[in-house]
Order: C-alpha cells, then sequence, then structure tokens
C-alpha cells in the first residue's frame, strides 16, 4: 500500500536512447510533481499538475515529457538522454494546490544512470 | 543563485541532547517554509512547515523557528535519538506559485548513542 510508488527504482541506459518513468500515488492528491535531484543533491522542481493540468514548467530541456492520464497518474518521458541527465528523479504529491500545509509525499526516487 | 542554504553539510549530536539545524534564505517573497527529512534509498518524508506569520510552530520533539528579519529558520530537535540519523533539508515558498518548493541542499546529521 505504497502511497507514491515509482517505477523503475534504478535505470541505467546509453546516451541518445529514450525512456520513461512512471509515478503512481493511492493519496487521492490533486497536485503531483517531479523534482530532479543532481550531484550536488539540490532538489529542483521539473514540472507539477494539478488535476491533469500543467501548472509549472521549470526551464526544462524539452527533451523532458511529462505526461498525466489521470489525477493519480505523472509520467516523465526523456528523449535522446544525455550524460548531463543522471540523476534521482523523485515524485510526489500533496493534497493541495500549495503543497505547503501538508506537505509533499514523495516517491523512493528513480535513479537514472546514463553512459 | 541559490535562494535557499543550509551551510552545515553535517552535524554530529550525542543521544539525548538537542540537535538545531539552520537555513538561511534570501528571497522576501517566501511566506511558507518547511523542513523534510531524508534517509538514504528513500525520498523525502514532511516533518514541519510554519507560514511566514508565525515565528515559532512545534510538533512534538520538533520545533521551527523563523527570524524573518535575519531570513534565517532553524530546527530544533529535543531529545535527539538515532533514529534522527538523516539528511534534513529546509525549503521554502511563495504561496499561489503551484506548489513549488525551493530546497536548500541538507544537512546531514548524526545522532550517536
Amino acid at each position: 500500500d505504497t502511497a507514491v510508488s515509482q517505477t523503475p527504482k534504478y535505470l541505467v541506459t546509453q546516451m541518445g536512447n529514450d525512456k520513461s518513468i512512471k509515478c503512481e500515488q493511492n493519496l487521492g492528491h490533486d497536485t503531483m510533481y517531479w523534482y530532479k535531484q543532481d550531484s550536488k543533491k539540490f532538489l529542483k522542481i521539473m514540472f507539477s499538475y494539478n488535476n491533469k493540468e500543467l501548472i509549472i514548467n521549470e526551464t526544462v530541456p524539452n527533451r523532458f515529457s511529462p505526461k498525466s492520464p489521470d489525477k493519480a497518474h505523472l509520467n516523465l518521458h526523456i528523449n535522446s538522454l544525455e550524460l548531463g541527465d543522471s540523476a534521482v528523479y523523485f515524485c510526489a504529491s500533496s493534497q493541495d494546490r500549495q503543497g505547503v500545509n501538508y506537505g509533499y509525499t514523495f516517491g523512493s526516487g528513480t535513479r537514472l544512470t546514463v553512459v | 543563485d541559490q535562494q535557499v542554504k543550509q551551510n552545515s553539510p553535517s552535524l554530529s549530536v550525542q543521544e539525548g541532547r538537542i540537535s538545531i539545524l539552520n537555513c538561511d534564505y534570501t528571497n522576501s517573497m517566501f511566506d511558507y517554509f518547511l523542513w523534510y527529512k531524508k534517509y538514504p534509498a528513500e525520498g523525502p518524508t514532511f516533518l514541519i512547515s510554519i507560514s511566514s506569520i508565525k515565528d515559532k510552530n512545534e510538533d512534538g520533539r520538533f520545533t521551527v523557528f523563523l527570524n524573518k528579519s535575519a531570513k534565517h529558520l532553524s530546527l530544533h530537535i529535543v531529545p535527539s535519538q538515532p533514529g534522527d540519523s538523516a539528511v534534513y533539508f529546509c525549503a521554502a515558498s511563495v504561496y499561489n506559485q503551484g506548489g513549488k518548493l525551493i530546497f536548500g541542499q541538507g544537512t546531514e546529521l548524526s545522532v550517536k548513542p
């Protein structure tokens, strides 16, 4: 009964490949997010969706495309992977659109390694 | 241009004593602040938050203090327990910006028995 689940947990792939990371939450939350934790350990927002609507799209390359088929799912597709895409990607959800009163619930992360 | 900074990468404390984790920010528009705890190979877990209209919020062993004039907040853990050993992230938000959080780089707390 995991609250926010991401798959896969680890992903090793070659440069130039296309890959997807899936995220599902069973909390009934309206808002979902993708964050990237880089090599310096900073967590930076990439996207947020509220009820399938894109709310935040930070300065992320066009190679990254989020897709939200319903409010319980937010998947991340990455085209033409580059070495610099290697990072840990965290999916999260929040009860409200602000994410501050009860915080986010994070998934356990997907460690992407591009070789 | 890091708007949220945790200048201590690590902190070591004896079990039973107080742990104080610090965080500084530069953007005066921030009106919510949060602390998260992270164990290895897991996602961050929400601990406690505070709005800018308050200067203190308490939840059990965890207390967050906010000093707006100094643009500084701190998390106090009393008493510290070995299970508190983790990385602690400070985060800040501007309300009505879609829930975007700006995170600090984390402080690794080690509580020794």
